[in-house]
């Protein structure tokens, strides 16, 4: 089944504590994005990725890392995470933009951070 | 940046045609229109996409006048299940080296009521 998977689920952790969330798509999808999520300010983009090696900020990529190493993968790195960065994280990969192809989107990770 | 407006929410009944409107003055010629889908706490889902005049799927029409400024997506008889946020998405004209931002406007939210 095509999809994009996002790990964990659910994460609460503290102030200042590495983490990273892992997303990974099945469709050899060359775009890869990570979007927040807040009440009140819809989805916000963090990071893009046009292909391996090739990421660029999003509009709100401040406290956040990326990576794309690999093509089916695009892990979001927060180095030192702050009560302000509590919310719904979206992964999403598509064909490439310039086919304004459909996004296809995980199932989130709710984070807290306290 | 083709941004988007759309209202806020929308109240309807079971067996109704709902339509939302989504204004895009600033649509590039190479942009398509798409719209999504998402219930709480889930990923958005892709509806449909357009280019100009009329697209229709199992799910949902999308109507763009010829100006191409703005975009209709018609959902006919909905039911309570169709209870969601709805999001207008034009992508971003301008692809640079490393790609394209894509920046949702703030969604409509559709409540289907008995």
């Amino acid at each position: 089944e095509a999809q994009v998977t996002q790990n964990p689920r659910y994460l609460i952790t503290v102030t200042g504590k590495k983490l990273t969330v892992t997303c990974s798509q099945n469709m050899n999808h060359e775009y890869m994005s990570w979007y927040r999520q807040d009440p009140g300010l819809g989805l916000r983009q963090i990071y893009y990725s046009m292909n391996v090696e090739v990421t660029d900020k999003g509009d709100v990529p401040e406290g956040y890392k990326v990576s794309r190493k690999e093509k089916r993968n695009f892990p979001l790195i927060l180095e030192s995470p702050s009560p302000n960065q509590t919310s719904l994280y979206f992964c999403a990969s598509s064909l490439p933009r310039t086919r304004n192809s459909p996004l296809h989107f995980g199932n989130g990770t709710r984070l807290t951070v306290t | 940046l083709a941004k988007t407006t759309q209202p806020i929410s929308m109240d309807s009944y079971e067996g109704q045609e709902v339509n939302i409107t989504c204004s895009h003055n600033n649509i590039a010629t190479n942009d398509y229109i798409t719209w999504y889908q998402q219930f709480p706490s889930q990923g958005p889902r892709f509806i449909i996409q357009g280019y100009k005049t009329k697209v229709t799927n199992e799910v949902a029409s999308l109507f763009i006048p010829a100006d191409r400024k703005s975009s209709t997506l018609s959902l006919p008889r909905v039911s309570l299940s169709d209870t969601a946020v709805y999001y207008c998405l034009v992508g971003d004209a301008e692809i640079k080296a490393a790609g394209n931002k894509l920046t949702f406007g703030g969604g409509t939210r559709v409540l289907v009521k008995p």
